[in-house]
Parts: C-alpha cells; sequence; structure tokens
C-alpha cells in the first residue's frame, strides 16, 4: 500500500480542457512537493506546500494543500500539449529528510 | 549549469557485474539523497547524506548495494552483483538541510 495515492494514474484530455489531480494520504506532511518529469529525465520541483488550506498559483497551474495537511490537488486550467508529462507528489514527514513519492499521474494534452 | 549532475546516464551491464554512479550535487547543499524509480512507479527512497554522514537507509538498500559521500561533496552508489530486478532509473538529489529537493537527470540502468 501506498502512503500517498494519486488519480487518476492516466489522463488523456483535448487542449484547452481543464483537469485535477489528486494526492491522498491516511499521514499527515510537513510539506508536500508536485513535480513533473519527463520522459527519461529527473523530476523537476513545481511547487512545495506548507501551511494547511494553502493554495499556490503557477501561471494555469492551481496547487492546494488540505487544512489536515494529509492531500492536496493540482488543477490545471486550459490545458496545452506542452502540460504532457508525468506529476508526481511527493510528502515530506520530517522536514527535510526522506521523500514519500505517489505513484504519478501520467498527462497526456492532444492538440 | 548548476544543477545536480549524474554521470553516466545510461549504463547497460550484464547480470553479476558491478556498477557504480556518480552524483554531483548542487555545490552549496549539504544533503544529498538516492531514490530509485522503476517503469511507471514514482521514485523510491534509498538512502541519504547530511555532508559525508549517511544518516538513514531504506529496506529497499540491499547488501549488494553501498552509497559513500566520502568529501562531503559528490556521491557514488555502487551494486554489486547486478540482477535483473535491479535495472531502473537511479535519481540523485540535493539539498539545503530542511530545504527543497532538486533532483538530477537519473542513470537509467539496464541489467541483462
Amino acid at each position: 500500500t501506498q502512503l500517498l495515492e494519486q488519480s487518476p494514474q492516466f489522463l488523456s484530455i483535448q487542449e484547452g480542457e481543464n483537469l485535477t489531480v489528486y494526492c491522498n494520504s491516511s499521514s499527515v506532511f510537513s510539506s508536500l512537493q508536485w513535480y513533473r518529469q519527463e520522459p527519461g529525465e529527473g523530476p523537476v520541483l513545481l511547487v512545495t506546500v506548507v501551511t494547511g488550506g494553502e493554495v499556490k498559483k503557477l501561471k494555469r497551474l492551481t496547487f492546494q494543500f488540505g487544512d489536515a495537511r494529509k492531500d492536496s490537488s493540482l488543477h490545471i486550467t486550459a490545458a496545452q500539449p506542452g502540460d504532457t508529462g508525468l506529476y508526481l507528489c511527493a510528502g515530506d514527514q520530517n522536514a527535510g529528510n526522506m521523500l514519500t513519492f505517489g505513484g504519478g499521474t501520467r498527462l497526456m494534452v492532444k492538440p | 549549469d548548476t544543477g545536480v549532475s549524474q554521470d553516466p546516464r545510461h549504463k547497460i551491464t550484464k547480470r553479476g557485474q558491478n556498477v557504480t554512479f556518480r552524483c554531483d550535487p548542487i555545490s552549496e547543499h549539504n544533503r544529498l539523497y538516492w531514490y530509485r524509480q522503476t517503469l511507471g512507479q514514482g521514485p523510491e527512497f534509498l538512502t541519504y547524506f547530511q555532508n559525508e554522514a549517511q544518516l538513514e537507509k531504506s529496506r529497499l538498500l540491499s547488501d549488494r548495494f553501498s552509497a559513500e559521500r566520502p568529501k562531503g561533496s559528490f556521491s557514488t552508489l555502487e551494486i554489486q552483483r547486478t540482477e535483473q530486478g535491479d535495472s531502473a532509473m537511479y535519481l540523485c538529489a540535493s539539498s539545503l538541510a530542511g530545504g527543497e529537493q532538486f533532483f538530477g537527470p537519473g542513470t537509467r540502468l539496464t541489467v541483462l
């Protein structure tokens, strides 16, 4: 059983559509990160959320940390083909030690 | 480029051979992490260093795996007597203590 469950695992949408990816856990995290990974490359950090209820925006991407710091969501508005990739959430339980990753959401945005 | 670098990017080896990977962290970062990622999965933690001290090891890190960071700068990950199940992407990340982790491009290992 994974500590962090991501859903959906796969998502294929048309350019211009909106989507939401969820990251859920029964554990509390001191912080949660979202990464994006291209095939054959390492994960690239998108955002870190720390405070329960926190909302952060990065252009068309909106990240939210749950009030209890157990879950998070990533919402993309008007998706573009360049958003295609593997989105990973990762939780930090010990303020800077190991990260626990979810299984990832593979997003494909068709033109 | 001042990001995390890893070498080699790809390694193909035969079962039973030993392999060694290198990671150079962001220069001012005192923490260095190793993760393993198999196809279709998220990365899994292997071990991490603060300066030259190895502070935590996952149970995934069997006796055939050893990691070092002798001078608190670059790190090496060695796998002895490789098995087909070791085939994966090996990722290195670095951070300041308590800070965000930044990943390198990874080393893709294929064991035939």
